[in-house]
């Protein structure tokens, strides 16, 4: 089955490092989602590519988030420095738009910040 | 500003039993709607969708109602198994001009035995 693989699956760092959470998403996929899991505030969407060009990143901290695509095949999400405010599960999502909006999901990289 | 109203409760039901969970939207122009399931340690699971020109969607097992008048959404499903004790999540997506889908907060639901 095609899926969307997201690594690391957990990680575990300290305040003030860097952290690069990977996905690939779906072969043809043309969107890429990140989104963010919490239980105060559930799923946030932090990042949105389509093509590989990045449309909406309204939902990150701009400061200390970056999410890019390098190539069709892989997306990454920093975070530089990480706060331990960042713990959460970070998800990545792709589709094809053209066939509307139904999201794949990874399943995802748990982020602990100590 | 607006989001689809989806506070966690817990749903406790027996195996065999029909199941209904409901989602309050509050976005009149969103367009389409999607549940996904989320098991412990996964992803969001597409389980199924609804356009908002239908009212009515069914899958195997599951059935979604669409009801633009009051904005409520709900998920059936039916004869309900262990396998689907899960968090089952609303999603609508707002007419941004891209696939924005706002999730709401989900709902757990627990299958006995």
């Amino acid at each position: 089955d095609a899926r969307v693989t997201q690594t690391p699956r957990h990680k575990v760092t300290e305040m003030g490092q860097e952290v690069t959470m990977r996905c690939q998403p779906i072969l043809g996929h043309n969107t890429v989602f990140w989104y963010r899991q919490t239980m105060m505030q559930g799923l946030e969407l932090l990042a949105y590519f389509r093509n590989r060009a990045p449309l909406d990143d309204s939902g990150m901290p701009k400061d200390r988030f970056s999410a890019e695509m390098p190539d069709a095949t892989l997306a990454t999400l920093k975070i530089q420095p990480s706060e331990p405010r960042d713990s959460a599960v970070y998800f990545c999502a792709s589709g094809w738009e053209v066939s509307g909006e139904k999201l794949f999901f990874g399943s995802g990289t748990q982020l602990s910040v100590l | 500003g607006e989001s689809v109203g989806l506070h966690l409760p817990t749903l406790s039901v027996q195996e065999g039993d029909n199941s209904i969970i409901n989602c309050a939207y509050s976005n009149s122009a969103s367009d389409y709607f999607i549940w996904y399931k989320q098991e412990s340690g996964k992803g969001p699971q597409f389980i199924i969708d609804i356009r908002s020109n239908m009212d009515k969607r069914q899958g195997q097992r599951v059935t979604v109602l669409l009801n633009k008048t009051v904005k409520h959404l709900s998920l059936q499903i039916a004869a309900t198994q262990p396998g689907d004790s899960a968090v089952y999540f609303c999603a609508e997506n707002m007419p941004t001009g891209f696939q924005k889908l706002v999730f709401g907060t989900g709902t757990r639901l627990l299958v006995s035995p």
